[in-house]
């Protein structure tokens, strides 16, 4: 089964950094790219960018470019998702998805549970 | 960058009745269209891909046309469970970017 679990929730003070996670199981790891998705309390979602586990590939929406990191660790299969300095406008739920480059291919769309987080200033 | 809009931004229906939402791309996306709902506080779920075609195990009262700039998502008969809000995404790039949402009220 096909499963991608995401670090809890945190509460930060602003200018503070931060790494959440999402590790992926039941595949091949390094055969999909991982995506995170924004979404601020009461608004839509936002595509924050991409990465390609087994080359580090990253691909990051303008608007995101900049101000977070995307990585990813193939040896445990999980993705990251970091700030160097939070703001309370970094407060969200940010959800990681399971993506094959540029297709979407039938039952293969996964997502993480989400990670709640809270900065405040 | 590609901008998606959808309209209407919200809507409200009976069980039972037909519903059209429509999505526009500032740019063709050919048929690289996919097509979301989202409940609260739960990760979206994809419901058509590639413009039209029905992910497995969405009921087919939904349906999705269009190509180039212009789509649509049709739920051809509401039900009590289908009350969420609906996005729309193209991935003819990395951008990947959503429309702003339509919140679907039964």
């Amino acid at each position: 089964e096909v499963q991608l679990v995401q670090s809890g929730a945190v509460v930060k003070q602003s200018g503070e950094s931060l790494k959440i996670s999402c590790q992926g199981s039941g595949y091949m790891f390094s055969s999909y790219w991982i995506g995170w998705v924004r979404q601020r309390p009461g608004k839509g979602l936002e595509w924050m960018g991409l990465v390609h586990p087994p080359y580090s590939d990253t691909r990051y929406s303008p608007s995101f470019e900049g101000h977070v990191v995307i990585s990813a660790d193939t040896s445990i299969s999980t993705a990251y998702l970091q700030w160097d300095s939070l703001q309370a406008s970094d407060t969200a739920t940010y959800f990681c998805a399971r993506v094959d480059g540029l297709r979407i291919q039938p039952g293969g769309d996964f997502w993480g549970q989400g990670t709640q987080v809270t900065v405040s200033s | 960058d590609i901008q998606m809009t959808q309209f209407p931004s919200a809507l409200s229906a009976a069980v039972g009745d037909r519903v059209t939402i429509a999505c526009r791309a500032s740019q063709s996306v050919s048929s690289w269209l996919a097509w979301y709902q989202q409940k609260p506080g739960k990760a979206p779920k994809l419901l058509i891909y590639k413009a039209s075609s029905l992910e497995p195990g969405v009921p087919s009262t939904f349906s999705g046309s269009g190509s180039g700039t212009d789509f649509t998502l049709t739920i051809s008969s509401l039900q009590p469970e289908d009350s969420a809000t609906y996005y729309c995404q193209q991935y003819n790039d990395y951008s990947r970017t959503f429309g702003p949402g339509t919140k679907v009220e039964i």
